[in-house]
């Protein structure tokens, strides 16, 4: 199974600020790999597929970039509604298999 | 507009049965691969199986194989996850997504408890 790390695991942050979050395969995915917003008691948001493409209406204040095994989330600058937690899910081979989790927190 | 309604939730003993449903509405359902994720409370996302848009290919996580089952019903454009011989750590909200993760519906707690 492919081994999906995220860091770090929690990040505080002021409105305005970059945020980075990191992910790394355990073995190369290509660009198989996309980014979930997920807010409490919500259904995760899909944000960025295909490492870099981003979802139909998301802000493009959201970036991911990377491929083989070490990839990015970039958030340009981060507004109220972006505290939350992000997850990296690689699709490249069963069993899809998700990060730990990032929760971006209010500084 | 797109729409994924889970339903089938519950309180079931360990070593119990449940079957989930997910309506689909909204697109072509049998056109979509489709997949059920699950999150134990306070936990991350975990992946449980897919299915193809026709239904003849089909995966598990090793943590679920040979007690849940995927099946989906174009006709009625609905997908569902047999679960039996359920246990403590099945607890969880499940949902379902369609194709690469574009649309989830809002899950269904699963709750297995003595």
């Amino acid at each position: 199974d492919i081994q999906m790390t995220q860091s770090p695991s929690s990040v505080s942050a002021s409105v305005g600020d970059r945020v980075t979050i990191t992910c790394r395969a355990s073995q190369g995915i290509s660009s198989w790999l996309a980014w979930y917003q997920q807010k409490p008691g919500k259904a995760p948001k899909l944000l960025i597929y295909a490492a870099s493409s981003l979802q139909s209406g998301v802000p493009s204040r959201f970036s991911g970039s990377g491929s083989g095994t070490d990839f990015t989330l970039t958030i340009s600058s981060l507004q109220p509604e972006d505290f939350a937690t992000y997850y990296c899910q690689q699709a490249n081979s069963f069993p899809l298999t998700f990060g730990q989790g990032t929760k971006v927190e209010i500084k | 507009e797109v729409q994924l309604v889970e339903s089938g939730g519950g309180l079931v003993q360990p070593g119990g049965s449940l079957r989930l449903s997910c309506a689909a509405s909204g697109f072509t359902f049998s056109s979509y691969e489709m997949n059920w994720v699950r999150q134990a409370p306070g936990k991350g996302l975990e992946w449980v199986s897919y299915i193809s848009s026709s239904g003849s290919t089909i995966y598990y996580a090793d943590s679920v194989k040979g007690r849940f089952t995927i099946s989906r019903d174009n006709a009625k454009n609905s997908l569902y996850l047999q679960m039996n011989s359920l246990r403590a750590e099945d607890t969880a909200v499940y949902y379902c997504g369609r194709d690469y993760g574009d649309y989830w519906g809002q899950g269904t707690l699963v709750t297995v408890s003595s």
